[in-house]
């Protein structure tokens, strides 16, 4: 959707090295999510984002909303293989009828 | 530990058939969901079900049904297939509507209409 933009749409990365994956919306955010998918497979959750300024890690996974700028942005610390995958963000917006709109993905690939 | 679970997996149709993905949640949500998932589009809302009994058109609702048929189990119909919809369709369920509530996906549904 056009209203919930990713960047980048891919992104290679050293093993080891750290990243960043952005997610911006056209309209106001009422609560952000993070999903990993690996290809072939279903969804699986990071984090769910609501308040302004809150930030959330798993393992080494950490995401920032920011409600200034309406974005979230996704920081992954010394990249493992395991962090391979499509990353996709999905947000309530303003208007959106309490349902979530999702972004294009980002897909990460981990060189070794 | 289930989850949501959906069938098939994956499916080729020829234009003009029907058929039905059938989705099931032991997890007691009252809400559950249909997307699409198109490459460059990420997910779309075909329809959704906030509670038992209700249902609800997404963003993309042409071309399918739903029902509803108990708490468990959310169906999606292609009633006559395009090749249009040709896609990975997702079940997902929420203990609620989605806002402030983790939404839970099945592994997806491999579609093919030619």
């Amino acid at each position: 959707s056009q209203e919930l933009e990713q960047s980048p749409q891919s992104l290679i990365v050293q093993e080891g090295k750290n990243l960043t994956i952005n997610c911006t919306s056209s309209k106001t955010l009422y609560g952000l999510y993070w999903y990993k998918q690996k290809y072939g497979e279903g969804l699986i959750f990071l984090m769910m984002l609501q308040k302004g300024g809150e930030e959330k890690s798993h393992e080494k996974i950490t995401a920032k909303l920011d409600e200034k700028k309406q974005q979230s942005s996704l920081h992954i610390t010394a990249s493992q293989p395991s962090h391979a995958g499509i990353y996709l963000c999905g947000a309530v917006l303003m208007d959106s009828n309490y349902q979530l709109i999702w972004g294009a993905g980002t897909k990460l690939i981990i060189k070794p | 530990n289930a989850g949501v679970t959906q069938t098939p997996k994956f499916q080729v149709l020829k234009t003009g058939q029907s058929m039905t993905l059938q989705c099931a949640q032991d997890m007691n949500h009252n809400s559950m969901y249909w997307y699409r998932q198109d490459p460059g589009m990420g997910l779309r809302l075909i329809y959704y079900s906030a509670s038992e009994g209700t249902t609800d058109k997404g963003e993309v609702p042409n071309g399918y049904n739903v029902s509803r048929l108990n708490k468990r189990e959310f169906s999606l119909r292609l009633e006559s297939a395009a090749p249009s919809q040709t896609s990975v369709y997702f079940c997902a369920s929420s203990p609620r509507q989605v806002s402030g509530n983790t939404i839970y996906f099945g592994e997806g549904s491999w579609l093919t209409v030619v």
